[in-house]
């Protein structure tokens, strides 16, 4: 069965603090997205990455990270958490030779920023 | 203008009612459509994709797709309680790079 997993379901945070969240899949999927999902403005695309090591920006990646070692780990990191960070975070990985596109999300996290 | 917008909610339907789901996209060349539907505290789950023009059914789901009007609907035949939940609408500009535009959601409640 397909599966993501995001490390934390709930993360409380001070502003300045480091976030990481973790985001691993077992489907062997070559391609891996951080979204974040805040009420009225919907899922909107941090980063994607489509191979270890590689990534791309999406429509949000200021005050965001991520690194991607290993192909089923997707990190996103917060250098320094700002209150406007607070939302839920969701991971995503889709792959590739099916060609349909489909997204496979994670639990998601839940992160507030004091 | 938002590049994937769909019908402002909420929406209510009795149980056993058509519920209809609207989305319009703006950049023609989006190859592949999906709806996903989000029950509260959950997330996102793929209940429909299409990719050309037309109907796509799947049980009690049917997809429309008119790329010439840019326009994408979802409908939800005898409605069930169970139904409810936010429907995002999706649009993807290159269905092998699975990068998914979504739109803000509409939610929809089916009462008993």
């Amino acid at each position: 069965d397909v599966k993501v997993t995001q490390s934390s379901r709930y993360l409380v945070k001070r502003t300045g603090e480091k976030v990481f969240l973790e985001c691993v899949q077992d489907m062997d999927h070559e391609n891996m997205f951080w979204y974040r999902q805040d009420p009225g403005l919907g899922l909107r695309l941090i980063y994607f990455s489509y191979d270890v090591k590689m990534k791309e920006k999406g429509d949000i990646p200021e005050g965001y990270s991520v690194s991607r070692e290993k192909k089923e780990r997707f990190s996103l990191i917060l250098e320094s958490a700002s209150t406007n960070q607070t939302s839920m975070y969701l991971c995503a990985s889709t792959e590739v030779a099916r060609l349909t596109g489909e997204l496979f999300f994670g639990e998601g996290s839940r992160l507030t920023v004091l | 203008q938002k590049e994937v917008e769909q019908n402002s909610g909420p929406l209510s339907v009795p149980e056993g009612a058509i519920a209809s789901l609207n989305c319009t996209y703006s950049d023609r060349g989006s190859q592949s459509f999906f709806w996903y539907r989000q029950y509260s505290g959950k997330s996102p789950e793929l209940i429909m994709s299409i990719y050309s023009n037309g109907d796509k059914e799947d049980g009690r789901f049917t997809a429309q797709l008119n790329k010439a009007s840019q326009y994408v609907s979802l409908l939800i035949r005898d409605s069930q309680p169970s139904d409810s939940a936010t429907y995002l609408c999706a649009v993807n500009f290159n269905t092998n790079a699975g990068k998914s535009t979504f739109g803000d959601g509409t939610t929809l409640t089916v009462k008993p």
